[in-house]
C-alpha cells in the first residue's frame, strides 16, 4: 500500500499570497496517477487536480500541480477568499487508492 | 451533467450490514469508467473503501475486503456498497464516485453505528 504523507498540516496565509502544499509517496506512484482534491466543510471533495498536473473542467488556472515519482506539489498562485479549505491528494495508479491525511489553508 | 446520489438507512445497529446504493443520472454505468466508495469519519481523513468496473471486476480497500460487497445493477444504472458486521467505527460520511480519479462525486449521506 503506498502512504501518502502531506505537508505542512495547516497552511496560515492571507488572500492574494501563494500556496504550496506538498504530497510525498513512500514509492513511486505509477503514471503520475496522482490527483488533488478541494474539500469545504460540509461538501463532498471536488477534483482538482488529476495525472499530477492536469486541471480538471472547470478549475481556475491559479491552480496547478506538479511532481512525478515520489514528490507532488499542488500550487495555488494567489488565494482567493474561497480557496480557504481542506486539500486531498489521492493515488489511483495502484491498488488499494490512498488518501493523504489533508493540509487545511486556513484565513492568517 | 452527470451526477451520483447516495440513499440508504442513516442508522444501522452494531454487528448488522449497512446497505447504500448510488444512483448515477446523465451517463450510463454501462459505458464504461470505475465506480467507487469512499468514506470519511466525522472529522477525519478520507478512506477509499473499494470500487467496481463497469463490467462488474471489483477492486476493495484490503482493510475492508473481508466485510465489503460492491455491486452494480446497470439496468437501474446503479452500483450498490454492503459492508458487513459493522461497528462504531464505520460511522461516517459515504461518498459515491466516478472513476478512479473521482472526477465526479454524490454528495454524501451520513451513516450512523449505534444501538
Amino acid at each position: 500500500e503506498i502512504v501518502l504523507t502531506q505537508s505542512p498540516g495547516t497552511l496560515s496565509l492571507s488572500p492574494g499570497e501563494r500556496a504550496t502544499l506538498s504530497c510525498r509517496a513512500s514509492q513511486s506512484v505509477t503514471s503520475n496517477y496522482l490527483a488533488w482534491y478541494q474539500q469545504k466543510p460540509g461538501q463532498a471533495p471536488r477534483l482538482l487536480i488529476y495525472g499530477a498536473s492536469s486541471r480538471a473542467t472547470g478549475i481556475p488556472d491559479r491552480f496547478s500541480g506538479s511532481g512525478s515519482g515520489t514528490d507532488f506539489t499542488l500550487t495555488i498562485s494567489r488565494l482567493e477568499p474561497e480557496d480557504f479549505a481542506v486539500y486531498y491528494c489521492q493515488q489511483y495508479g495502484s491498488s488499494p487508492r490512498t488518501f493523504g491525511q489533508g493540509t487545511k489553508v486556513e484565513i492568517k | 451533467q452527470v451526477q451520483l446520489q447516495e440513499s440508504g438507512p442513516g442508522l444501522v445497529k452494531p454487528s448488522e450490514t449497512l446497505s447504500l446504493s448510488c444512483t448515477v443520472s446523465g451517463y450510463s454505468i454501462s459505458s464504461g469508467y470505475y465506480w467507487g466508495w469512499i468514506r470519511q469519519p466525522p472529522g477525519k481523513g478520507l478512506e477509499w473503501i473499494g470500487s467496481i468496473y463497469h463490467s462488474g471486476s471489483t477492486y476493495y480497500n484490503p482493510s475492508l475486503k473481508s466485510r465489503v460487497t460492491i455491486s452494480v445493477d446497470t439496468s437501474k444504472n446503479q452500483f450498490s456498497l454492503k459492508l458487513s458486521s459493522v461497528t462504531a467505527a464505520d460511522t461516517a460520511v459515504y461518498y459515491c464516485a466516478r472513476s478512479s480519479s473521482c472526477d465526479y462525486w454524490g454528495q454524501g449521506t451520513l451513516v450512523t453505528v449505534s444501538s
